[in-house]
């Protein structure tokens, strides 16, 4: 089955600074990468995703990057803020099950005022 | 609220005891699944339903969890003589099932804390 790796587990940085946060993922079937932020006992929430026909999406401050040869795929938050502070997933679905989202094992991301 | 509605959102629970968990899909979505979430960790993947079939279990789904969605809406989630190590947060989550990669949402959990 697919396995998903991402770092770092724990990412601090200072506002306005940029952050970056990488998966690597193993089934080449894999189609869509989607990342999910996550609030202390909050829901994940869908931040940006990405299928694979396309190489990089961007979203005002949030951008994601595919390379499908290297499978691996990289969120990059710009000017980041205090407010941006929480858990982020990034998951691997696709194949012969499209709707089974393998996650990664999160990064904590602190911006620091 | 037309998001992922589950319910309830936190229950403690005795070891041997039998708990349910009810998810609500948001309404136009026909695909439905179940995750389990512990400290620290990513979502797991447990179950999920297209319409009314359950379409696909984790071998973290053992004998004592079962999953129904038997008109293709709601689900449950039943965990039979529970364990300590069942205590997480269990996630429902829904999408339409239009070929690969539809958004996935996800309700705000199902809190299972096992004494």
């Amino acid at each position: 089955g697919e396995n998903v790796e991402q770092h770092p587990s724990t990412l601090s940085v200072q506002e306005g600074d940029s952050a970056v946060i990488k998966c690597t993922y193993s089934d080449s079937a894999s189609n869509y990468f989607p990342w999910y932020k996550q609030e202390l006992g909050k829901r994940p929430q869908l931040i940006i995703d990405i299928r694979s026909n396309v190489g990089e999406k961007k979203d005002q401050r949030i951008a994601v990057t595919l390379n499908k040869t290297a499978k691996h795929f990289s969120l990059h938050i710009t000017e980041t803020q205090p407010e941006d502070s929480a858990v982020y997933f990034c998951a691997a679905a696709g194949g012969t099950s499209y709707g089974k989202l393998t996650f990664g094992q999160g990064t904590i991301l602190t911006v620091h005022p | 609220d037309t998001g992922v509605s589950q319910d309830p959102r936190h229950k403690i629970t005795k070891r041997g005891q039998n708990v349910t968990f009810r998810c609500d899909p948001i309404s136009e979505h026909n695909r439905l699944y179940w995750y389990r979430q512990t400290l620290g960790q990513g979502p797991e993947f447990l179950t999920y339903f297209q319409n009314e079939a359950q379409l696909e279990k984790s071998r973290l789904l053992s004998d004592r969890f079962s999953a129904e969605r038997p008109k293709g809406s709601f689900s449950t989630l039943e965990i039979q003589r529970t364990e300590q190590g069942d205590s997480a947060m269990y996630l429902c989550a829904s999408s339409l099932a239009q070929g690969a990669g539809n958004t996935i949402y996800f309700g705000e959990g199902s809190w299972l804390t096992v004494v």
